[in-house]
């Protein structure tokens, strides 16, 4: 069965530096993506960046990068350079099983960026 | 590129009472996926459907049934409301599974309080 963990319910950065917020994850399919969402207060899930199972490279995007370490199965994201506005809800997912696009969610970091 | 739209935004029924939630897919994304989001929890799947046809279905009772619509437009009905009912549901639209991508794109919720 597929399980996603995120063990850090809140995190405090200062601005302007770097996070790195925890997701392991459970799955028995070779083939499967994880990825990373930020939700605000207003709710809407933002999706952040990607990473396919059969990636070579970890994936980065602007200011987000995903420390994937697939025999950990830990697929850590991290934020540089923190900003006031990077102050959310992030939930890790992972999309299993095969033909089946349903998503597996964490419970959740509440991360709070301050000034 | 039109994004994800749910309505309404916020509702607020009595316990026994039916709720229709309806969905409008990104542009292009053929497969739509229902989410309930309890307070302080990660999102828990419910169904997803492709071609108007149900493709899978997460661990909730027949109260809660849906329909896709030939463009692409969904709706979630849940019957015979229960106070735990109260939560934040999300439609997320994607590609279908093997299409290259399928990072799920999520409208902002619709927030339903059973009273």
């Amino acid at each position: 069965a597929q399980k996603i963990t995120q063990t850090q319910p809140g995190m405090f950065v200062q601005e302007k530096e770097a996070v790195t917020l925890d997701c392991t994850y459970d799955t028995s399919d070779p083939s499967y993506g994880l990825f990373w969402y930020k939700q605000p207060s207003s709710g809407e899930m933002i999706f952040l960046i990607y990473q396919g199972s059969y990636d070579q490279q970890n994936a980065t995007e602007g200011r987000y990068s995903l420390n994937f370490q697939k025999a950990r199965k830990s697929a850590n994201l991290v934020i540089s350079a923190s900003q006031l506005g990077d102050s959310a809800m992030y939930f890790c997912a992972m999309r299993g099983p095969i033909n089946f696009n349903k998503f597996y969610f964490g419970s959740g970091t509440k991360l709070n960026v301050k000034p | 590129e039109t994004g994800v739209t749910q309505s309404p935004t916020h509702l607020i029924k009595t316990r026994g009472q039916q709720v229709t939630l309806r969905c409008s897919s990104q542009s292009g994304h053929n497969t739509v996926s229902w989410y309930q989001q309890a307070l302080g929890q990660g999102p828990q799947f419910i169904f997803q459907y492709y071609r108007e046809e149900e493709n899978g279905r997460g661990n909730f009772p027949p109260r809660f049934s849906g329909l896709q619509f030939p463009n692409y437009s969904s709706e979630l009905n849940v019957n015979a409301l229960e106070l735990d009912d109260s939560a934040l549901y999300l439609c997320a639209s994607s590609l279908p599974s093997g299409a290259g991508t399928d990072t799920q794109y999520f409208g902002p919720g619709t927030r339903l309080t059973v009273l």
